[in-house]
């Protein structure tokens, strides 16, 4: 696609939920990111995934969290037992090559009632 | 935690003025990149300067890098109404993984 591409746009869940945020990165892009933003606040890495290589996991806050990529391309965050502090925009990027410069998505707005 | 710190985390001018926005970071780079934010959602990639390079331009943006001081600026010529916006600086450490670490921005606000 022209961009990367976030779905849902918004998400409103009950806390004890689980929810699935996902990406579609640009075709080709070899890497791909999520990063987590709370309001006012910077970007928060949590995991990313590059190639075939194992992703590096070490952003994820807690065990309610994992993410996968699927042949190469798109990717879902999971969150379980949602909690109200995982509250926040979950923010998809990917590059072409690593050390390049990011492409990010619209991002993912979670609240947790 | 975080590389990047800007500096002010916020500032307003007037329109036609130059805006200036400072990031000092603690472990040595790879590269340093520049993204600009609208409304809280998706970043915008501005501009990437590697270590070896000291000053980029790019339009009515200039980048400069200072390693021996671990600081970059980021100036913006002429503002514009539509630069308001949150200007953040990440950066891509040469130990460890490969992943851009962001600092938490400045808030640029240009009044009309």
């Amino acid at each position: 696609g022209a961009g990367v591409s976030q779905s849902p746009s918004n998400k409103v869940t009950e806390k004890g939920k689980d929810v699935e945020l996902r990406c579609d990165p640009i075709s080709g892009h070899t890497a791909l990111y999520w990063y987590r933003q709370s309001l006012g606040q910077g970007l928060e890495f949590l995991i990313y995934f590059q190639g075939n290589s194992a992703p590096d996991k070490s952003g994820l806050p807690s065990d309610r969290f994992s993410a996968e990529r699927t042949g190469g391309s798109v990717s879902t965050l999971t969150i379980q037992r949602t909690q109200q502090e995982d509250s926040a925009v979950y923010l998809c990027a990917s590059s072409l090559v690593i050390r390049d410069g990011y492409t990010f998505g619209s991002g993912t707005r979670l609240t947790v009632v | 935690s975080q590389q990047g710190e800007e500096d002010p985390q916020a500032l307003s001018i007037q329109e036609g003025e130059n805006a200036t926005m400072n990031c000092s970071y603690k472990t040595s780079i790879n590269n340093l990149q520049w993204y600009r934010q609208n409304s809280g959602r998706g970043l915008v990639h501005l501009i990437l300067i590697r270590s070896n390079e000291r000053e980029k331009h790019s339009g009515r943006l200039r980048v400069t890098l200072d390693t021996s001081k671990k600081s970059s600026s980021l100036l913006i010529t002429a503002s514009r109404a539509a630069d308001t916006a949150s200007y953040f600086c990440a950066t891509d450490g040469i130990q460890g993984a490969q992943k851009l670490v962001f600092g938490q921005g400045t808030r640029l606000t240009i009044n009309p």
